[in-house]
Formats: C-alpha cells, sequence, structure tokens
C-alpha cells in the first residue's frame, strides 16, 4: 500500500523568511501528486499538482513554488513567507480512477 | 469547473443516533465521490467512496448514496459513537481529471454522549 512521508510536521517561520516542504511517497510508480492547504475554517486548497517529474501544474496563484526532481518526491517552497502563508499544508497522491490519499501534513505559522 | 456544496457545517447527534451530511455538485461529467473524516491535527482520510454506476455503498456503521440525476450524495453514519467525532469532507472529481478533487467545505459531526 502506499505510504506518504511529510516534513517537518511542524515549524515556526518568521515573514520574509524561505520555506521548504518536503514530501515523498512509497509503494507506487508514477503518481499524481498534489499540494492542499488548510487555512483556518478547514477548507481545503488545491495550491500544486504534478503528474511527472518537472511537470507542475499552479491552481492559485501566489509566492509559493513546486517541484518534483524525482519521481516520488514532491517539495513546496517559498522564498519570502507571508503571514497569510501560515496554514496546514498536506501533500497528497492520486492513484488510478482518482483516488487521492493524504499525508499527514506540515503546520506553518509565519509570525 | 466543478463547485460542491456541503450542508449542514456542523451537525450534533446523541450518540447512538444516525448521521446524515449532504452534498451537491454542479458538474454533471463527475463520476467519482469521496468522503473524508478528518480528526483534529491529522490529515483527511478516505472513509468511502462511490463511483456514479453505483446508487449506494455500505461499509459497516457508513454508506453513500448517490443520485445523479439530482446531483447529491450523502453519507449515512448509523450509531454513532464518540470516536465519529470529526470534520468530514465530500469531494467530486470529473473523469481523468488529474488536476485531484473538488471538496466541500466540510461538516464538524459531534457526538454527544
Amino acid at each position: 500500500s502506499q505510504t506518504i512521508h511529510q516534513w517537518p510536521a511542524t515549524l515556526v517561520q518568521p515573514v520574509g523568511s524561505p520555506l521548504s516542504l518536503e514530501c515523498t511517497v512509497e509503494g507506487t510508480s508514477n503518481p499524481n501528486l498534489y499540494w492542499y492547504r488548510q487555512a483556518a475554517g478547514r477548507g481545503l486548497q488545491l495550491l500544486f499538482y504534478s503528474v511527472g517529474i518537472g511537470q507542475i501544474s499552479s491552481e492559485v496563484p501566489q509566492n509559493l513554488s513546486a517541484s518534483r526532481p524525482q519521481d516520488r518526491q514532491f517539495i513546496l517552497s517559498s522564498k519570502k513567507l507571508l503571514l497569510s502563508d501560515s496554514g496546514f499544508y498536506l501533500c497528497a497522491l492520486g492513484t488510478a480512477g482518482n483516488t487521492i490519499y493524504f499525508g499527514e501534513g506540515s503546520w506553518l505559522t509565519v509570525v | 469547473g466543478e463547485n460542491v456544496e456541503q450542508h449542514p457545517s456542523t451537525l450534533s447527534v446523541q450518540e447512538g443516533d444516525s448521521a446524515v451530511i449532504k452534498c451537491t455538485y454542479s458538474d454533471s461529467a463527475s463520476n467519482y465521490f469521496p468522503w473524508y473524516k478528518q480528526e483534529l491535527g491529522k490529515g483527511p482520510q478516505l472513509i468511502i467512496d462511490i463511483r456514479s454506476n453505483v446508487g449506494e455503498k455500505k461499509d459497516q456503521r457508513i454508506a453513500v448514496t448517490l443520485n445523479k440525476t439530482a446531483k447529491h450524495f450523502s453519507l449515512h453514519i448509523t450509531e454513532t459513537q464518540p470516536e465519529d467525532s470529526a470534520v468530514y469532507f465530500c469531494a467530486a472529481s470529473p473523469p481523468g481529471g488529474a488536476d485531484g478533487l473538488t471538496f466541500g467545505k466540510g461538516t464538524h459531526l459531534i457526538i454527544q454522549p
């Protein structure tokens, strides 16, 4: 079965600092990978998705970026964090038939 | 694009009673409808899903029904227990939707002892 690893689990970063959240998956090949954000109020917002190495699609314009350097690795980055970037970030993988599984998430607080 | 509406936003039921959460979707091409349970501080967990060629699916105390004509689907939890307390999300996906799911805004289910 598939496994999703996300880290760090929690981080507190000052405004203007860089960000790197990493996600790796196991138990599957060439998955679709996703980054979602969940702000206060619990809605799930799709930020980026990737159907393969080096292929990134952005759903929401923002100061975040994503990269997929390897088949099972998906990275969320920012050069300069804003207060509004605070939230719960979720990596997810998609299997055949559009079934999507989520990781345990990373809590980001920008101060 | 797809739009998913979920009701109610908060649902409080007595332990042992049934709970029903309803969702409507806008894109008639959508053919996959999962439900997720999210406990505090954790990622959403897939609990049940249904595809458009099926009208109902059950898994122990939970069931999902789909009405394609009306474009709505529902989650039913029977004999509710304290561990059912969580936020539940519905979602919809069109065929070949590599861009993921469209989610409802969630329902906070509270099981009163």
